[in-house]
């Protein structure tokens, strides 16, 4: 049977604190990785993304770091806002899998007013 | 603006029926994907496709099926709806092979009786 986990991983942050969202993802040949934000009632919004030839990548109040030698991607949010409540997920590009995608299940961000 | 769209956004159904969702997109996107969300699993991969007259299963394909017969619609018909399809559906689509960032629709919540 399937195995069910009813409760995702959750971060609660101060409003204007930093957060950060990890992520581990599984194929050593992916060579793309995105962060979508998913707030509730919603579909996944594009967020950021960074390819395997990079470390680091900045949008406006958010960096994605890569760490490829763990299979390890993080999420940063500067100055967490209200607003930056959601589920974060990251997706990886399955190697071979042409433009198909991998989701990760996902964060649950609170921030606390 | 360019965009997404999913029809209905919510549907109940009984078991056995036929149910179609529709998917519309109006980047001229060629690869188009429909997605179920469900606790515990994350985004899984129902079928795809890459262009018009071509469509793949994905991970869950069992009981789905997709036709594209233009650029703009990928509609998701469950051919017998049982309880187990009770989920949200997104559909989702994305440029090319190598601009793999895949915009999300709106959602539609699905409730076989």
């Amino acid at each position: 049977g399937e195995s069910v986990g009813l409760h995702l991983p959750t971060l609660s942050v101060q409003e204007g604190d930093n957060s950060i969202i990890n992520c581990a993802y599984s194929n050593s040949a992916s060579d793309y990785f995105i962060w979508y934000k998913q707030e509730s009632g919603k579909g996944p919004q594009f967020i950021i993304d960074i390819r395997s030839n990079m470390d680091k990548r900045q949008g406006q109040r958010v960096t994605v770091l890569l760490n490829k030698t763990v299979k390890h991607l993080s999420l940063q949010i500067a100055a967490t806002q209200p607003g930056d409540s959601a589920v974060y997920f990251c997706a990886e590009n399955f190697g071979g899998s042409q433009g198909n995608l991998i989701f990760g299940k996902g964060t649950k961000l609170s921030v606390k007013p | 603006d360019a965009e997404i769209t999913q029809s209905p956004r919510h549907k109940i159904t009984e078991t056995g029926r036929q149910v179609t969702l529709a998917c519309h997109q109006t980047w001229n996107h060629n690869n188009m994907f429909w997605y179920r969300q469900d606790l515990g699993h994350g985004l899984r991969l129902i079928h795809y496709s890459y262009g018009v007259q071509d469509t793949n299963k994905g991970e869950v394909s069992d009981g789905y099926s997709v036709s594209r017969s233009n650029t703009e619609d990928l509609p998701l018909t469950l051919e017998s709806a049982a309880s187990s399809q009770t989920s949200v559906y997104f559909c989702a689509s994305s440029e090319d092979l190598r601009r793999e960032t895949q915009y999300f629709g709106p959602g539609t919540r699905l409730l076989v009786l």
